[in-house]
């Protein structure tokens, strides 16, 4: 089944302890992206990555990290976690092929609560 | 820096109505918009995507318009249904990069 897959789901840390939010696609696609949804503002782009070894800043990239090292895998990586990080983390993928983009697919969400 | 706004924020209709949602953007240097659904703690469907250089795009009783020169797009919703319940989101990539940016959705409640 062509999904998104995102671990954790649900997760309650502490300010200031790193973490990981992993996001895999078994779909083949060149882009990703990472989002964050918050009440009141909605759906902000925090990074997105054209292809491996190749990332940019969204809208909201202060705080976070990316990394893509396989075409795969496009985790999340919040070094020192403050509470204004707290909510809910969309991934998505689709193909690029050029300058044509596709339909995004995304992944089930991860609810991040720091305290 | 691009900005998009979704009217109505919230929207109430009886079962069987038509329907329209609209969203709008500042910058119509654009690449795509792109409709999604979203239904409560799930993430995003998406429905239709236009490209720049299109018009409308339809999927079964959907159908999407795009006038880039005046920033806006709507989306038609015919006959609605109960299970058409859910939020609707608009999210338009920039042309000139590669950013996705969305609108804060209208909420759908279609009731039986």
């Amino acid at each position: 089944e062509a999904q998104v897959t995102q671990n954790p789901r649900y997760l309650i840390t502490v300010t200031g302890k790193k973490l990981t939010v992993t996001c895999s696609q078994n779909m083949n696609h060149e882009y990703m992206s990472w989002y964050r949804q918050d009440p009141g503002l909605g759906l902000r782009q925090i990074y997105y990555s054209m292809n491996v070894e190749v990332t940019d800043k969204g809208d909201v990239p202060e705080g976070y990290k990316v990394s893509r090292k396989e075409k795969r895998n496009f985790p999340l990586i919040l070094e020192s976690p403050s509470p204004n990080q707290t909510s809910l983390y969309f991934c998505a993928s689709s193909p690029w092929e050029g300058r044509t983009s596709y339909e995004q697919y995304f992944g089930p969400g991860t609810r991040l609560t720091v305290t | 820096k691009q900005e998009v706004t979704q009217i109505p924020a919230a929207l109430s209709v009886p079962e069987g109505e038509n329907l329209v949602l609209n969203c709008s953007f500042t910058d119509s240097a654009i690449y795509n918009l792109q409709w999604f659904r979203q239904d409560p703690g799930k993430g995003l469907t998406s429905l239709l995507l236009i490209q720049s250089s299109q018009r409308e795009q339809t999927s079964g009783r959907l159908n999407a318009s795009l006038d880039k020169s005046s920033g806006r797009s709507t989306l038609y919703i015919a006959a609605s249904q109960p299970g058409d319940s859910a939020t609707y989101l608009c999210a338009v990539e920039g042309g000139s990069n590669y950013k996705l940016t969305f609108g804060k959705g209208t909420l759908l409640t279609v009731n039986p």
